[in-house]
């Protein structure tokens, strides 16, 4: 079946440092995609998101890049702080007349003093 | 900012009883959501509701689930007969109408069935 997943389940950087956090889906019909961050005992927490008429969008330290010839998509987090530590979730949007999220597997970041 | 909220934070039932988790879904949204998160596993879709009624589900969401919206502010899930199974991080989550928004998620509700 369709499935979105990410490459690496674990990544550390330096603090100040950038971080770049790559997930791949295979549904090729997806056209919605957003980055959750979910922090221990919290709920995912909305960071960015892309339409796939994009391929690039920024935010406040974060850009988002879609290349739909290969099914892939990053976030980058510039000049990466502590508080960037958490698990980052990449979702899609089905093509379900409610867009319920599939959810990728995560990737734990964790910054390094 | 607006928010959903989520009660209980944590619920402990036994296995057989039946648990109602709830949510406020923010204000002006009209599509509302609840998934679970295994531990250590990703995000899982239960059901959408719109309008008053189901409008997907997933096959996690079997006859011992329901959902309702008894007035304008709650959005509720009930579990019959709870499975050891069961036991996850529910996630109550909502959107506005418009197509290609984000979909805001409570804080959950940690459901342990001993």
């Amino acid at each position: 079946g369709e499935s979105v997943g990410l490459h690496l389940p674990t990544l550390s950087v330096q603090e100040g440092d950038n971080s770049i956090i790559n997930c791949a889906y295979s549904n090729s019909a997806s056209d919605y995609f957003i980055w959750y961050k979910q922090e221990s005992g919290k709920g995912p927490q909305f960071i960015i998101d892309i339409r796939s008429n994009m391929d690039k969008r920024q935010g406040q330290r974060v850009t988002v890049l879609l290349n739909k010839t290969v099914k892939h998509l990053s976030l980058q987090i510039a000049a990466t702080q502590p508080g960037d530590s958490a698990v980052y979730f990449c979702a899609e949007n089905s093509a379900g007349s409610a867009r319920q999220l599939t959810f990728g597997s995560g990737t734990q970041l964790t910054v390094l003093p | 900012e607006p928010e959903v909220t989520q009660t209980p934070s944590h619920q402990v039932t036994q296995m057989g009883q039946e648990v109602i988790l709830r949510c406020v879904p923010i204000s002006n949204h009209l599509y509302f959501y609840w998934y679970r998160q295994i531990l250590g596993q990703k995000v899982e879709f239960l059901v959408s509701f719109y309008n008053n009624e189901i409008s997907e589900k997933s096959e996690i969401f079997d006859d011992q689930f329901s959902v309702e919206r008894p007035d304008g502010s709650n959005f509720t899930l009930k579990i019959r007969s709870t499975k050891l199974e069961d036991s996850a991080m529910y996630f109550c989550a909502s959107r506005e109408r418009v197509v290609n928004q984000p979909q805001h998620f409570g804080d959950g509700t940690r459901l342990s069935i001993l």
